[in-house]
């Protein structure tokens, strides 16, 4: 099955600065690579998505990136500012049923104002 | 709030006790999934719906989960005979049929088991 690694586990930024989060992928046939946020004691919710199709998606001050070749992604947060705080998630969409995606063990970003 | 609900959000119990969480999905959505979050980890899938149909098991299910969605609209997670290990966030997510799925999932606030 997919395998998603992701780092680094912890990034601290002072406020204004860019943040990158990498991960990295085992199935070469994934799809779809989302990115999820998850604040303290609340629910993951998506940021933004990439599709294989495309290498690079922004979305205001976030962009991703995809290397389908070296099979690896990442979120990109420019002008961090403290709310962007919290856990984010790398996924992966791999083979299988449904839309079941494989998520990376987090990164928790925290931005010193 | 139409979002994915899920109850109870804690449940404190001991050891060898049977515990059931309950998931309501958005209400047009087809497609269910339990996933289990630890401390300081990502969501680990368990299992997915689709109607009520159980398509997709994890091999992190062991025999003492089970799942179920009867009427295809909200799902219960059951775990018999509770293990301290058991002890962790039980994610719900749901998404919309293929044709209108743009992949992502939707999610619950989670159900936070502890077994003492």
């Amino acid at each position: 099955g997919e395998n998603v690694e992701q780092h680094p586990s912890t990034l601290s930024v002072q406020e204004g600065d860019s943040a990158v989060i990498k991960c990295t992928y085992s199935d070469s046939a994934s799809n779809y690579f989302p990115w999820y946020k998850q604040e303290l004691g609340k629910r993951p919710q998506l940021i933004i998505d990439i599709r294989s199709n495309v290498g690079e998606k922004k979305d205001q001050r976030i962009a991703v990136t995809l290397n389908k070749t070296a099979k690896h992604f990442s979120l990109h947060i420019t002008e961090t500012q403290p709310e962007d705080s919290a856990v984010y998630f790398c996924a992966a969409r791999g083979q299988g049923a449904g839309n079941m995606l494989t998520f990376g063990g987090g990164t928790r970003l925290m931005v010193k104002p | 709030d139409t979002g994915v609900s899920q109850n109870p959000r804690h449940k404190i119990t001991k050891r060898g006790q049977n515990v059931t969480f309950r998931c309501d999905p958005i209400s047009e959505h087809n497609r269910l999934y339990w996933y289990r979050q630890t401390l300081g980890q990502g969501p680990e899938f368990l299992t997915y719906f689709q109607n009520e149909a159980q398509l997709e098991k994890s091999r992190l299910l062991s025999d003492r989960f089970s799942a179920e969605r009867p009427k295809g609209s909200f799902s219960t997670l059951e775990i018999q005979r509770t293990e301290q290990g058991d002890s962790a966030m039980y994610l719900c997510a749901s998404s919309p049929k293929r044709e209108l799925n743009t992949g992502e999932l939707f999610f619950g606030e989670g159900s936070r088991l502890t077994v003492l």
